[in-house]
């Protein structure tokens, strides 16, 4: 069974950076890709990027500037950093995995990240 | 980026009434589109993907259709397990885009 997991601080001062990991068990992030999404107060959901089977990136135009996912294939985790937060980056940040980068089958639990002073 | 417009923002259904969500993308998407629901307090789960095709182990009431730029799933037959927040994701261009969600709750 595929089983993903976020871990990381839930709370994260404003210009700081975030940084998470997926921790992933039952299949191999050398297949697949594994990406980073997150939802806001309110409902509103927001691809962040993702990580493909080969190891190339693609991040969401609106974050590139501030974003990197990375991977550790020898402990077949993944991660996100974000830099430079605000109050704006507030949210549950979940990863997952997909066939084609669109279609999550698979979802980590998510984790809440409170960007405050 | 396109954008992907959901409709409507909520809807109230009752027990074993068949119900519709529509997603209308700002250009074609060709049917690179799935469909996830999410209850509260848990993970998004992919009920559909390229627009019609039901992800394993989902119900057969739920059934997703739709071409070009308009596309649409159904619950054939409300159940109480179908309450949730319903969104449609669209995988043609980058960015995959999320409509907005669709609240579904039971009359």
């Amino acid at each position: 069974e595929v089983q993903l997991q976020e871990s990381g601080p839930g709370l994260v001062k404003p210009s700081q950076s975030l940084s998470l990991t997926c921790s992933v068990t039952g299949y191999s992030i050398t297949s697949n890709y594994w990406g980073w999404i997150r939802k806001f107060p309110g409902n509103k959901m927001e691809w962040i990027g993702h990580i493909s089977y080969s190891g190339s990136t693609s991040y969401n135009p609106s974050l590139k500037s501030r974003i990197s996912i990375t991977r550790d294939t020898s402990k077949n985790q993944f991660f996100l950093q974000l830099n430079s937060v605000t109050t704006e980056d507030t949210a549950t940040y979940y990863c997952a995995s997909a066939k084609r980068y669109w279609d999550f089958a698979y979802w980590g639990q998510g984790t809440l990240v409170t960007v405050s002073s | 980026d396109i954008q992907m417009t959901q409709s409507p923002p909520s809807l109230s259904a009752s027990l074993g009434e068949t119900v519709s969500i529509e997603c209308r993308a700002s250009e074609d998407i060709y049917s690179n589109l799935a469909w996830y629901q999410q209850k509260s307090g848990k993970s998004p789960q992919l009920l559909i993907y390229y627009a019609s095709s039901l992800q394993d182990g989902v119900p057969s009431r739920f059934s997703g259709s739709g071409s070009g730029t308009q596309y649409s799933l159904k619950i054939s037959g409300m159940q109480p397990e179908d309450e949730g927040v319903y969104y449609c994701l669209q995988g043609s261009k980058y960015p995959p885009t999320f409509g907005s969600g669709t609240k579904l709750e039971i009359k």
